[in-house]
Formats: C-alpha cells, structure tokens, sequence
C-alpha cells in the first residue's frame, strides 16, 4: 500500500534552517510528481512547493521562494525540502503528498512533521 | 492569483444533506478537488476532477461546478463527516499554481 512517511521536523531559531524528508514506498515514485504542503497551527492548507517526477519542473508558493529547496532522489524513493532562514511564520505541520498525474490533486498523503521556529 | 472562497462553517442535522460551495472566478473552467480532514490528522481525497470519488470514499460524497461556483454535497450526513473540507484548484497561468480554499468547518447537529 502507499506510504508517505515524513521525518526531519523539531524546533528551530529563527534564521535557522532544517530538512525534512519524505520516504515513499508501496508505488513507482518516479512515476509521481510530489508537494510538500504545510499547516500552521489551527490555521488552513497552504502549498508549499511541486516537484516533477524527473526532478526538472519545480514551483514554489511565494511565501518560500529564495529560502526553500525541493529535490528529490528517484533511486532512494524520497522527497526533500531544504528550509533556510526560517521564521516563525513557516512554524506548521509539512506534510509531503503524491500528485495524481493530470488531475493535480493530491491522493495520498503523509502523516505530516511539526516545524516549529522559536526563539 | 487566484483565490478560492469557502464559508468558514456549515450546520447540518445527522441525516440531512450538507453543502459546502467553493467559490473563483470562472472556477467552472477548472477542475476542482475536495479534501477532508479530521483533527490531528493529514488530509483526504474526498472528490477529484469536479465530481469523481477515490476508491473507498461512500457514495454519499459528491461534487459539481458550474460558473464561479464548485460544490461538494454530502448527502445522508453521519456524526464522522464532521470535519474540515477544502477546496482545490490548479491555476495553470500561475508559476505557484496550487490554490487552496480557505477551508470550511463542518459540524454535526
């Protein structure tokens, strides 16, 4: 069965940076494209960035772009993002979610890691 | 970019059928998709492509969009429908094309 395990999260200063990883397992994960979404507390879904299956196409919500990384490994089937000068507005919940091919919904998602970004 | 309006919360009696609308400009010229999410956990595709259902999601579940207006219908609602649900989009003239709804609450008279 599809899994989407996230690891990586903890506490964090501000300015501070840290990288989850999402290992897949039960599909052909070159086969999907992947997103990190995250969740600030007792607040709504925000996408985070998407990545293609080759690794080629990448987009990032604006909120991240110029601190956040996505990449991935095809061979180890896992999922990366690199978050640098981090603030406490980027303190949520990441969660990593495969992309159903065309339809770019998200059908299988992880259980989510806990950011936190504190002084 | 492009913005999705939901209701913050919904009421419904158990037994009772419950919508909840998501809202964009043209959104009938996309394809819209549902998730719900209890608390303390990770969301679930609950309706993809305007109105198609992932396999393991009760028929009670349905969607549709037209105009500036998508909706998802729950019909014969049950106490574990309570939830949060949220739309999404995919803004193609966007370089960060994933949308999502606001969210709306649920609730279970």
């Amino acid at each position: 069965q599809v899994q989407l395990v996230e690891s990586g999260g903890g506490l964090v200063k501000p300015g501070g940076s840290l990288r989850l990883s999402c290992a897949a397992s039960g599909f052909t994960f070159s086969d999907y494209y992947m997103s990190w979404i995250r969740q600030a507390p007792g607040k709504g879904l925000e996408w985070v960035s998407y990545i293609s299956s080759s690794g080629s196409t990448i987009y990032y919500a604006d909120s991240v772009k110029g601190r956040f990384t996505i990449s991935r490994d095809n061979a180890k089937n896992s999922l990366y993002l690199q978050m640098n000068s981090l603030r406490a507005e980027d303190t949520a919940v990441y969660y990593c979610a495969r992309v159903i091919a065309a339809a770019e919904a998200f059908d299988y998602w992880g259980q989510g890691t806990l950011v936190t970004v504190s002084s | 970019s492009y913005v999705l309006t939901q209701p913050p919360s919904v009421s419904v009696a158990p037994g009772k059928t419950a919508r909840i609308t998501c809202g964009g400009n043209n959104i009938g010229s996309k394809s819209v998709h549902w998730y719900q999410q209890k608390p303390g956990q990770a969301p679930v595709l609950v309706i993809y492509y305007d109105s198609d259902r992932p396999s393991g999601i009760p028929e009670r579940f349905s969607g549709s969009n037209s105009g500036n207006t998508a909706t998802l219908t729950i019909s014969r609602v049950e106490a574990g429908d309570e939830a949060d649900y949220y739309c999404q989009v995919w803004d193609s003239s966007s370089d960060h094309p994933v949308v999502f709804g606001g969210g709306t609450k649920l609730t279970v008279l």
